[in-house]
């Protein structure tokens, strides 16, 4: 079965600072990979997907993801953290099989400093 | 947004007592799941439907049931609620593919 791996449940980082987080996916075929935000008391909202169209894929609110096949890594970046960024992100994978459900992450909150 | 509805939002209830959750779509989408979220283990699938009472067992199913009788419709039921099982429920809709999922507002669910 596909598992995914959030490395560090909170991260803090400064406003203007450089946002990463991390993701690692456990699949020997081409998965299909996604982040989702979720903002206090709301439900997820995909950030971005990856669809084997490009490796570097960008999503909204200036947000991107690189996926690295000989990593099995799909870390998410954002150059410059806005106050607005402050939120819990999920990385999650699709299984591929014909149920398409997908299996996240257990999250990570980023903080953002003023 | 996506046309995803759930009911109730909140739902206080006691040990031992039958609940149901509602999710109903207007989107049409073939799939439809079931999702717990508690600290530390983000999501986690319940139950899923991949078409008219066409459902199936997701990794934390034991204690729940579903039933999809309509496209729009499918309902979590928690067959005597237990404390373990105070959650917030996220029910999502997909049309299946490399498309995204997309989630409903949640139902946040104490069981006392």
């Amino acid at each position: 079965a596909q598992s995914v791996t959030q490395l560090g449940s909170h991260v803090s980082v400064s406003e203007g600072a450089l946002v990463l987080l991390r993701c690692n996916y456990s699949s020997s075929v081409p998965p299909y990979l996604f982040w989702y935000v979720q903002y206090p008391n709301q439900g997820l909202q995909l950030l971005l997907k990856y669809t084997s169209a490009a490796t570097l894929v960008k999503g909204i609110n200036g947000f991107e993801a690189e996926f690295k096949k000989s990593e099995t890594s799909f870390h998410l970046t954002k150059p410059s953290a806005h106050m607005s960024d402050a939120a819990e992100y999920f990385c999650a994978v699709s299984e591929g099989d014909s149920s398409y459900k997908l299996i996240f992450g257990s999250g990570t909150r980023l903080l953002v400093r003023p | 947004d996506a046309g995803i509805t759930q009911s109730p939002r909140h739902k206080v209830t006691e040990t031992g007592t039958p609940v149901t959750l509602r999710c109903h779509q207007t989107e049409n989408h073939r799939y439809m799941y079931w999702y717990r979220q508690d600290p530390g283990h983000g999501l986690r699938l319940i139950h899923y439907s991949y078409g008219v009472k066409d459902t199936d067992k997701g990794e934390v199913s034991d204690g729940y049931s579903v039933s999809r009788s309509k496209t729009e419709d499918f309902l979590l039921t928690l067959e005597s609620a237990t404390s373990s099982q105070t959650s917030v429920y996220f029910c999502a809709i997909s049309k299946g593919g490399n498309t995204e999922a997309f989630f409903g507002q949640g139902t946040r669910l104490t069981v006392v």
